[in-house]
């Protein structure tokens, strides 16, 4: 069965680094675009990064570009997304997520979500 | 960026109701929305692809609908595991975009 695993959250001051990691497992990795999206205490879902199924392509939120940077290495089936310049603001639960097919036209379709990993920004 | 917006902002409701939840967006976003389904403490589920399109395993008394822009999610017979937020979707463009959220609660 698919299975998404999010890793490396933690506490981190402002102005700091953070990598997170997905290790994907249950599907063929390397034909499926990949998705971070975030989810600050008690608020609502924002999206933040996609990759095409190949590396080829990335998108980026405003509120993070030329700060984050989405990767992935489809020889060991994980995702990663590496954090700089951080802000309280960027303080949220981060999930991985998997289009729904390996087609182009679902880029934006979500089609299964791993269980988060949180960040904190704080002093 | 296209602007998502959900109404009402939160419901209560009894198992067997009839619920509708609506999304709007603030440009033409075709059938380029989707619908999530998110418990307290999980990650969201997909519900709804396309506007109109279950998602597997998705039980059928949840239904999607659209005019033009304006996007409703239907719950016909509320059930006890059906509480929980909804949240609405676009992904005509990037940067995708999410309503900001549906709670369902008990009434």
């Amino acid at each position: 069965q698919v299975q998404l695993v999010e890793s490396g959250g933690g506490v981190v001051q402002p102005g700091g680094s953070m990598r997170l990691s997905c290790a994907a497992s249950g599907f063929n990795f390397s034909n499926y675009g990949m998705h971070w999206v975030r989810q600050a205490p008690g608020k609502g879902l924002e999206w933040v990064a996609f990759i095409r199924y190949d590396g080829s392509d990335k998108y980026y939120a405003d509120s993070v570009k030329g700060r984050f940077t989405i990767s992935r290495d489809n020889s060991k089936n994980t995702l990663d997304l590496q954090m700089n310049s951080l802000r309280a603001e960027d303080t949220a639960l981060y999930y991985c997520a998997k289009v729904i097919s390996s087609s182009w036209y679902s880029r934006g379709i979500f089609g299964f979500w791993g269980q988060g990993t949180m960040v904190t920004v704080s002093s | 960026d296209i602007q998502m917006t959900q109404s009402p902002s939160s419901l209560s409701a009894s198992v067997g109701d009839r619920v509708t939840i609506t999304c709007q967006a603030s440009q033409d976003i075709s059938n380029y929305l989707n619908w999530y389904q998110q418990k307290l403490g999980k990650a969201p589920r997909l519900l709804i692809y396309d506007a109109y399109n279950l998602e597997t395993g998705v039980p059928s008394r949840f239904s999607g609908s659209r005019s033009g822009t304006h996007f409703t999610l239907t719950i016909s017979g509320l059930q006890p595991e059906d509480f929980a937020i909804y949240h609405c979707q676009q992904y005509d463009d990037f940067p995708f975009t999410f309503g900001p959220g549906t709670k369902v609660d008990i009434k």
